[in-house]
């Protein structure tokens, strides 16, 4: 599995757009990315999955440059519902039968 | 609610004592994973089920661990002589298949072992 590095902690204010952007220099060819996002005392929650370029949703976007050794998670416009905690992880396409976490990057929305 | 869903939300036991946990998957999701998460830490996996069989586990799951899958629905996640060390939120997860099928969370259960 490919470790993945993030910050510890970010803090925004309401409105602006989020970047928390996730360290993988070790990622093998088969692996993909995936962000989770989770609120205290609940269970992690799938945002977004990528593999290269860049992949939107209704919630976020996912860049994930050519060289694939980084990405980065943006959230337009945050608000107070969106302070969580986020989880990068790296994983095979196929027989990803864990996700390794890590301890994720604590986003902190101000109003 | 179609999600996945844990019970107890919350259990409070004495050391020693043996604890089970349930977890009802999303119904047509063939594997369902066990996870342990611990305060300021992300989910650790613990083991996975496709179906009724139990194909994987962490070397996290001590041979106090059990955990059952019978008919391939509802898993149990068994802990025999607790200890303070095994305080923590056990979640569970389901998803369609490996891979690139998401997995789908429940609220967890918070053990504490006093």
């Amino acid at each position: 599995l490919a470790k993945t590095t993030q910050p510890i902690s970010m803090d925004s204010y309401e409105g602006q757009e989020v970047n928390i952007t996730c360290s993988h220099n070790n990622i093998a060819t088969n692996d993909y990315i995936t962000w989770y996002q989770q609120f205290p005392s609940q269970g992690p929650r799938f945002i977004i999955q990528g593999y290269k370029t860049k992949v939107t949703n209704e919630v976020a976007s996912l860049f994930i440059p050519a060289d694939r050794k980084s990405s980065t998670l943006s959230l337009p416009r945050v608000s107070l519902s969106d302070t969580a905690v986020y989880y990068c992880l790296v994983g095979e396409q196929t027989g990803a039968n864990n996700l390794f976490f890590g301890t994720g990057t604590r986003l902190t929305v101000i109003p | 609610d179609t999600g996945v869903s844990q019970n107890p939300r919350h259990k409070i036991t004495k050391r020693g004592q043996n604890v089970t946990f349930r977890c009802d998957p999303i119904s047509e999701h063939n594997r369902l994973y066990w996870y342990r998460q611990t305060l300021g830490q992300g989910p650790e996996f613990l083991t996975y089920f496709q179906n009724e069989a139990q194909l994987e586990k962490s070397r996290l799951l001590s041979d106090r661990f059990s955990a059952e899958r019978p008919k391939g629905s509802f898993s149990t996640l068994e802990i025999q002589r607790t200890e303070q060390g095994d305080s923590a939120m056990y979640l569970c997860a389901s998803s369609l298949g490996g891979g690139l099928y998401t997995q789908y969370f429940g609220p967890g259960t918070r053990l504490t072992v006093l």
